[in-house]
């Protein structure tokens, strides 16, 4: 079974410039979980999905924005990049459980973002 | 404010020897409780978890111990091997009807051969 996929692995930017992430999850996972990894916060949750819809949000500012498509795959968007949000972003699928998703969560390998 | 802290951000150990990674939570809400292990340029991978029901439990080389009363956990690998050189996150999360995991800030360990 494939893992979760990220794309694009890397990417630059210049401040004010907008951004879109995707994520693949494993095949039959329908909850997608998106985190910001960065040296000193660690990884912070941003935002997850389930079955196209928003069921939790973290602490972030409105220009981080996500989606997720019939298919479970999901995007997020950082408009008005800031320096501060260079980070590696992670996004994690997980199997469904009793509740509709479980608390152990795959990772994928992370897009890094530099923000100039 | 940081509701999982892993207080120490490196620890070295001998091959062989036992290695502890210790964390500390904040929010009483919490009743899951997961170990990550992350190699550079990869996402992290879980490791080991533990429900608030027991107070441990074992896969192989990998412990980890649960103190409710002291808002404590503990990751026991014994013995280290070099391999298990890596960043090592704690997280907790509330069982319920959403997946958020709240992550510690992450313990870098280095096993010497």
């Amino acid at each position: 079974k494939a893992g979760v996929t990220q794309t694009p692995r890397y990417l630059i930017k210049t401040r004010g410039q907008q951004v879109t992430l995707s994520c693949s999850p494993i095949s039959g996972h329908r909850s997608v979980s998106w985190y910001q990894q960065t040296p000193g916060q660690g990884l912070q949750f941003l935002f997850e999905y389930f079955s196209e819809t928003q069921r939790n949000k973290g602490n972030f500012p409105g220009r981080f924005s996500g989606r997720q498509f019939s298919n479970s795959r999901s995007e997020m968007n950082v408009s008005t990049l800031e320096l501060g949000d260079s980070a590696l972003y992670l996004c994690a699928s997980s199997p469904p459980g009793l509740a509709g998703g479980s608390d152990e969560q795959f990772f994928g390998p992370g897009t890094r973002l530099t923000v100039l | 404010d940081q509701q999982v802290k892993q207080n120490s951000p490196s620890l070295s150990v001998q091959e062989g020897r036992i290695s502890i990674l210790n964390c500390d939570y904040t929010n009483s809400m919490f009743d899951y409780f997961l170990w990550y292990k992350k190699y550079p340029a990869e996402g992290p991978t879980f490791l080991i978890s533990i429900s608030s029901i027991k107070d441990k439990n074992e896969d192989g080389r990998f412990t980890v111990f649960l103190n409710k009363s002291a808002k404590h956990l503990s990751l026991h690998i014994v013995p280290s091997q070099p391999g298990d050189s890596a960043v090592y996150f704690c997280a907790a999360t509330q069982t319920g009807a959403n997946s958020k995991l709240t992550f510690g800030k992450g313990i870098t360990l280095s096993v010497r051969p």
